[in-house]
């Protein structure tokens, strides 16, 4: 079965801390994506990144860092000099592409970056 | 329009009411998509149409939801009878072509749905 799981519940840090939210995944697929959306207080759930399982290079993205892990089934997602605009929750998602191609939420983290 | 567009943003019902929720996607998306989140987990899938066909309803929890998309835009998801557990925000989300595995969605604010 597919499945997202986000250990971390919540997290404060204080602005300019480095912070890292833990993302493990379980597929059966040897093919599959994986996704990361920040849903900030109004809402909307924001796009910020997708992987394949083809490609494990880190990436890096201003502030924002993932680590993609295949062998530990792990997509880390790292804030480097958090702010507090980056308050907000975070989910890890999985593309379930046996069954349309719907996205597997993990329960998501609250970030709180204080000031 | 420049989003996807979810109408109303709240929408507070009675137990055992009919309500209706509409999402507008990005236009020109092929693909739309019905979420549900409720409070504290990430959102779960209800229904997925490709143009206007429903391809997957296989996350809507009864016969009580039912999600129609009669030309290809527009979406109404429709809940009869409404119980309290029905309450939660039903987020709507739309992408570009059909389900190819790497083609994020874009998704709404939301409609924040109570039932008293």
């Amino acid at each position: 079965a597919q499945k997202v799981t986000q250990a971390q519940t919540e997290i404060s840090v204080v602005e300019k801390e480095d912070v890292t939210l833990d993302c493990v995944y379980e597929t059966r697929d040897t093919t599959y994506y994986l996704f990361w959306y920040k849903q900030p207080p109004s809402g909307e759930l924001v796009f910020l990144i997708r992987r394949n399982s083809f490609d494990e290079q880190n990436e890096i993205s201003g502030r924002y860092s993932w680590n993609f892990q295949k062998s530990t089934s792990s997509f880390n997602f790292t804030i480097t000099a958090s702010q507090v605009v980056d308050s907000a929750v975070y989910f890890c998602a999985l593309r379930d592409v046996r069954n349309g191609n719907k996205l597997v939420f993990g329960a998501g983290t609250i970030l709180r970056v204080k000031s | 329009g420049a989003g996807v567009s979810q109408t109303p943003s709240n929408k507070v019902t009675e137990k055992g009411k009919y309500v209706e929720l509409r999402c507008d996607p990005i236009s020109g998306h092929t693909a739309l998509y019905w979420y549900r989140q409720s409070l504290g987990q990430g959102p779960e899938f209800l229904i997925y149409f490709q143009g206007t066909g429903a391809a997957d309803d296989s996350g809507l929890p009864n016969d009580r939801f039912f999600a129609v998309r009669p030309e290809g835009s527009v979406s109404t998801l429709k809940i009869q009878r409404t119980e309290r557990g029905d309450s939660a925000v039903y987020l709507c989300a739309s992408s570009v072509t059909g389900p190819s595995a790497g083609t994020e969605a874009f998704f709404g604010q939301g409609t924040r749905l109570t039932v008293v």
